[in-house]
């Protein structure tokens, strides 16, 4: 099983601030890699895929990097809406696994 | 616009049963894989388990691998997940989520499975 870990577990950022989130895979998931953004109290939202392609209606702000075994999410100006748990998800082997999460909280 | 409804959770006791149930509509669901993922209380995202857009394989966390089995109806638009043996460490919010092929999307608002005595 591949393991996916994020950092930091927790980020503290002031609004209008860059947030540079970090994902690293166990073993290589080429660019299968996905990015979830999730709100207190509501459903995971697709952000980005394929390591660096924005989903439908994911604001520009949003941009992912990386392939292989490491990743990254960058919010270029935070907004106060993008304060939330995000999670990368490798799909490039089975069984498909999660990060265990980035809490992005308002300095 | 593509909506999946989850239904079917609530309280059971160790050892017990569930049918969870998911109503997709607004997109060609025969042609979609499927998956399962929970979320524990406070917790992250764990995938559980999926299904070809036929229903022909299927596959499983091993957490749960003999206790729950995944199936489909196309012809009436739902993803089914039956979970027995229930344990306590199952409890958690049910997403059932479209496999874009691209990363799950969209997700259903969840279901909660509470598993105590």
């Amino acid at each position: 099983e591949i393991v996916m870990t994020q950092s930091p577990a927790t980020l503290s950022v002031s609004p209008g601030e860059r947030a540079t989130l970090s994902c690293r895979a166990s073993q290589s998931v080429s660019s299968n890699l996905a990015w979830y953004q999730q709100k207190p109290g509501q459903t995971p939202r697709l952000l980005i895929y394929g390591a660096s392609t924005r989903a439908t209606g994911i604001p520009a702000r949003f941009s992912g990097s990386g392939s292989g075994t490491e990743f990254t999410l960058t919010i270029s100006s935070l907004q106060s809406e993008d304060f939330a748990v995000y999670y990368c998800q490798q799909y490039n082997n089975w069984p498909y696994t999660f990060g265990q999460g980035t809490k992005l909280e308002i300095k | 616009e593509v909506q999946l409804v989850e239904s079917g959770g609530g309280l059971v006791q160790p050892g017990g049963s569930l049918r969870l149930s998911c109503a997709a509509s607004g997109l060609t669901f025969s042609s979609y894989w499927m998956h399962w993922v929970r979320q524990a209380p406070g917790k992250g995202l764990v995938w559980v388990s999926h299904i070809k857009s036929d229903g022909s394989s299927t596959n499983y966390a091993d957490s749960v691998k003999g206790r729950f089995t995944i199936s489909r109806d196309n012809a009436k638009n739902t993803l089914y997940l039956q979970m027995n043996s229930l344990r306590v460490e199952d409890t958690a919010v049910y997403y059932c989520a479209r496999d874009s092929y691209r990363g799950f999307d969209p997700w259903g608002q969840g279901t909660l499975v509470t598993v105590s005595s």
